[in-house]
């Protein structure tokens, strides 16, 4: 099944306790984003990723990093993680010449 | 600052009713796209509708775009109670990163 998934789907951690999103998709996409979602924002952003070993900053980069040593895999990094990152996160992808995105399932991460 | 603005913020229809949500947006754009986000899940594509087509249709959805009013409509017929959701536009408004910008959603519920 053509899928993006995102690991963990929930997770609740303390301030400056580095972490990593995983998000992995199997359809050969080229392209790869992350967008957070907050309350009276929409989503947002944060970085993307054009192909292997092509990064680019978002709307909302600060406090992120990002990789992309494989087609398949986009991982988000909080180095650092402070509770104003507290968010729905998604990891998209598409197939260059497509303007369509398929969304992962999302990660919910608290930062008390 | 977001592209898309959707209205209403929310909306409550009767189950087989037409749930009608609009959007507008400020610039020039390549296309724009509809999505729909069940609770807390991932964003699903629903549609997407290019500069140079003003109406389209898929299934029970009908999607009209005013490039003169920088404005699109979505058009749920005969609406079901697994419609309830959240409905976003984004727009293309970066063709080199291809970066979507959201509105802040349509939360539209269907009651039985």
């Amino acid at each position: 099944e053509a899928q993006v998934t995102q690991n963990p789907r929930y997770l609740i951690t303390v301030t400056g306790k580095k972490l990593t999103v995983t998000c992995s998709q199997n359809m050969n996409h080229e392209y790869m984003s992350w967008y957070r979602q907050d309350p009276g924002l929409g989503l947002r952003q944060i970085y993307y990723s054009m192909n292997v070993e092509v990064t680019d900053k978002g709307d909302v980069p600060e406090g992120y990093k990002v990789s992309r040593k494989e087609k398949r895999n986009f991982p988000l990094i909080l180095e650092s993680p402070s509770p104003n990152q507290t968010s729905l996160y998604f990891c998209a992808s598409r197939i260059y010449v497509s303007d369509t995105q398929y969304f992962g399932p999302g990660t919910r991460l608290t930062v008390l | 600052s977001q592209q898309g603005e959707e209205d209403p913020q929310a909306l409550s229809i009767q189950e087989g009713e037409n749930a009608t949500m609009n959007c507008s947006y400020k610039t020039s754009i390549n296309n724009l796209q509809w999505y729909r986000q069940n609770s807390g899940r991932g964003l699903v594509h629903l549609i997407l509708i290019r500069s140079n087509e003003r109406e389209k249709h898929s299934g029970r959805l009908r999607v009209t775009l005013d490039t003169s009013k920088k404005s699109s409509s979505l058009l749920i017929t005969a609406s079901r109670a697994a419609d309830t959701a959240s409905y976003f536009c984004a727009t293309v408004y970066d063709q080199g990163a291809q970066k979507l910008v959201f509105g802040q959603g349509t939360r539209l519920t269907i009651n039985p």
